[in-house]
């Protein structure tokens, strides 16, 4: 089944406590790129990866790390969590070519105090 | 700056009965135009999209759209609402993968179904 897994679904940490959050698409698709979801805000889109060892910020790129060194994972890095980062987290994966869309991942809930 | 604005926070609507959920978008080329539905606690799923040619497409679980340039607007129809339907309703715009390819979500809009 073509799909995106995301690892953990839910995580509840502290302040300043590394953590890494998981991606992993099996339709070999080129692109690769992270989101969090805020009420009232939609999805913004944090950091993305047109391919292996490519990757560029989005919109709200501040305090996330990302790697792309697999074409079928695209984890996205915590170094040092803030509350400001508790959210709603989608990964998502599309090809390059055209007329396609993104299919999302189930979502990570991060909860930081 | 590209944007895409729902209007409508939360909507109502009684099992049965006919829904439209609106969508406006800013962007200065032809848009590739998106809706994706969130039920509690899922991913999102994506219900139909615009990329050209006809201009009313048919997406899944009997819902359609509307796109017309003149207005900026994608709305989202559906004739009659079922009580599985109650779920969160995203618009997006999507930028070429060129330019980022990236995804530009509106606020979303609430849908609740009364029995």
């Amino acid at each position: 089944e073509a799909q995106v897994t995301q690892n953990p679904r839910y995580l509840i940490t502290v302040t300043g406590k590394k953590l890494t959050v998981t991606c992993s698409q099996n339709m070999n698709h080129e692109y690769m790129s992270w989101y969090r979801q805020d009420p009232g805000l939609g999805l913004r889109q944090i950091y993305y990866s047109m391919n292996v060892e490519v990757t560029d910020k989005g919109d709200v790129p501040e305090g996330y790390k990302v790697s792309r060194k697999e074409k079928r994972n695209f984890p996205l890095i915590l170094e040092s969590p803030s509350p400001n980062q508790t959210s709603l987290y989608f990964c998502a994966s599309r090809t390059l070519r055209q007329g396609y869309e993104q299919y999302f991942g189930p979502g990570t809930r991060l909860t930081v105090t | 700056a590209q944007s895409v604005t729902q209007p409508d926070i939360h909507i109502t609507v009684s099992e049965g009965a006919s829904l439209e959920l609106r969508c406006n978008y800013s962007y200065g080329a032809t848009p590739y135009l998106f809706w994706y539905v969130q039920s509690p606690g899922q991913g999102l799923q994506l219900l139909l999209k615009y990329f050209s040619g006809d201009t009313l497409v048919q997406g899944i679980k009997g819902f359609e759209a509307e796109f017309k340039r003149s207005q900026s607007s994608f709305n989202l129809r559906k004739p009659s609402v079922h009580w599985s339907d109650a779920a969160e309703y995203f618009c997006a715009v999507g930028r070429p993968y060129n330019q980022g390819g990236k995804l530009i979500f509106g606020q979303g809009t609430e849908l609740s179904v009364k029995p």
